[in-house]
């Protein structure tokens, strides 16, 4: 079936720094959504890309899906420690959605 | 207007009895979801109800599992004779159609004893 590698597992920045995390699949993806999990809630959507090569921006987060739609990316430029949490992506064909294993971002102040 | 609620919202057992978990989409959303996030980990997706269809249930780890959606709204997540690699948080979401946003509810988290 259906599966989507996410790397780095964990990713310690400080304060300022860049944050990138990547979604992998050896398979096409239709399309693919991007969730951000804080400590102790649920995960909260961020953005659907559905278009080979598209990107698309939300302030300090730019999302980019790959031309070949096999894999994705979040980029988070100078990053807060309102950034800290777990990213997930997510894609599916069927309606629900297979996710990685997540990545979680720790910001050092 | 109000979001996904699940409940309970903490739920402790011991090792063999039945637990039942229930949601409550999103009003007016079509397609219902489950997942399991065991602690420290990713989104484990279980079942997914769309509509009238079938519910797609490729992802119940065993017969123990079962779900049912009642009316096209409320879900309940059944588990018998738990065990205790079944503690985790189980998350319901809903989305307005087969291709929607998720939306996910707080989680209720199992622990079994």
């Amino acid at each position: 079936g259906q599966q989507v590698m996410q790397i780095p597992q964990y990713q310690h920045v400080q304060e300022g720094e860049d944050f990138t995390t990547y979604c992998n699949s050896s398979t096409t993806l239709s399309n693919i959504q991007w969730y951000k999990q804080r400590p102790g809630g649920h995960p909260v959507f961020l953005i659907q890309l559905v278009k080979s090569g598209e990107v698309k921006k939300q302030k300090r987060l730019t999302f980019q899906f790959g031309e070949a739609k096999k894999n994705s990316s979040l980029h988070i430029t100078a990053t807060q420690t309102t950034d800290v949490g777990t990213y997930f992506c997510g894609s599916g064909n069927t309606g629900k959605l297979i996710f990685g294993q997540g990545t979680t971002l720790q910001v050092k102040p | 207007g109000a979001g996904v609620s699940q409940s309970p919202s903490n739920k402790v057992t011991e090792k063999g009895k039945d637990v039942e978990l229930r949601c409550d989409p999103i009003s007016g959303h079509t397609a219902l979801y489950w997942y399991r996030q065991s602690l420290g980990q990713g989104l484990e997706f279980l079942i997914y109800f769309q509509g009238n269809s079938a519910p797609d249930k490729s992802g119940l780890p065993s017969d123990r599992f079962s779900a049912e959606r009642t009316g096209g709204s409320v879900s309940t997540l059944t588990i018998q004779r738990t065990q205790q690699e079944d503690s985790a948080v189980y998350l319901c979401a809903s989305s307005l159609g087969q291709y929607g946003t998720q939306y996910f509810g707080p989680g209720t988290r199992l622990t079994v004893l």
